[in-house]
């Protein structure tokens, strides 16, 4: 079973829409959750940190069920511009340093027509 | 800033050859990952740096070595590539915050093509 599990997609919305990526993670010890957003051929960047009460930027809302060990992102008034591929990423144990690795999902394409 | 930059943005290399890429960033960052993208895969932790003459393994490190001499550069090493090291590379950098994560910056990756 993959650590941090996605939907591959694609998701294909036209503009106005509201979309729900979903994940799902296995380590139960995880204690930051992130989405980050991926355009094509480009680095991934942040989109938005999840916190365990939820939260929400502009049209962006993450959500966090500690319980089920599963995280959302709903995008609400889709924009052409919206159109990436979004990342579900987990933190690990601790490692050497203080450090705790990151785990990516294999990422949700969202594309947005218009 | 210029954040997190790497060199080269692509190389084809044939089987055998050996190559460095270079990972730099100015944010004064503690610290530093190489990762690899392939399709269907997700990021892949291939090594990380917590800080200067530092170095650890993640994921998958086989193939793979890397030097972090000065805090803003980490390099990844190439001893002798095979196909299987085909892949988009990308280098992040991040503070240090202790019992936490914080956001990683990535470079704009490197292509390589290993044939």
């Amino acid at each position: 079973r993959k650590e941090v599990e996605q939907d591959p997609g694609p998701f294909n919305v036209p503009e106005g829409a509201t979309v729900a990526f979903n994940c799902t993670y296995s380590n139960s010890a995880s204690q930051s959750f992130f989405w980050y957003r991926q355009d094509c051929r480009k680095e991934p960047k942040l989109l938005m940190s999840v916190y365990s009460s939820g939260n929400e930027d502009g049209r962006f809302t993450a959500q966090l069920n500690r319980a089920s060990q599963y995280i959302s992102l709903l995008i609400r008034d889709s924009k052409l511009s919206d159109s990436a591929t979004y990342l579900c990423v987990v933190n690990g144990p601790v490692t050497s340093g203080s450090a705790r690795q990151l785990t990516f999902g294999s990422g949700t394409q969202l594309t947005v027509l218009p | 800033n210029a954040g997190v930059t790497q060199t080269p943005k692509f190389r084809v290399l044939k089987t055998g050859q050996s190559m460095t890429l270079l990972c730099a960033q100015d944010m004064n960052h503690e610290y530093m990952y190489w990762y690899r993208q392939d399709p269907g895969m997700g990021l892949r932790l291939i090594h990380y740096s917590v800080g200067e003459g530092t170095t650890a393994k993640g994921e998958v490190p086989d193939g793979y070595n890397v030097s972090r001499l000065k805090k803003q550069n980490f390099l990844l090493g190439l001893e002798s590539a095979a196909p299987s090291q085909t892949s988009v590379y990308f280098c992040a950098s991040s503070y240090r915050r202790t019992g936490g994560t914080d956001t990683q910056y990535f470079g704009p990756g490197t292509r390589l093509t290993v044939l």
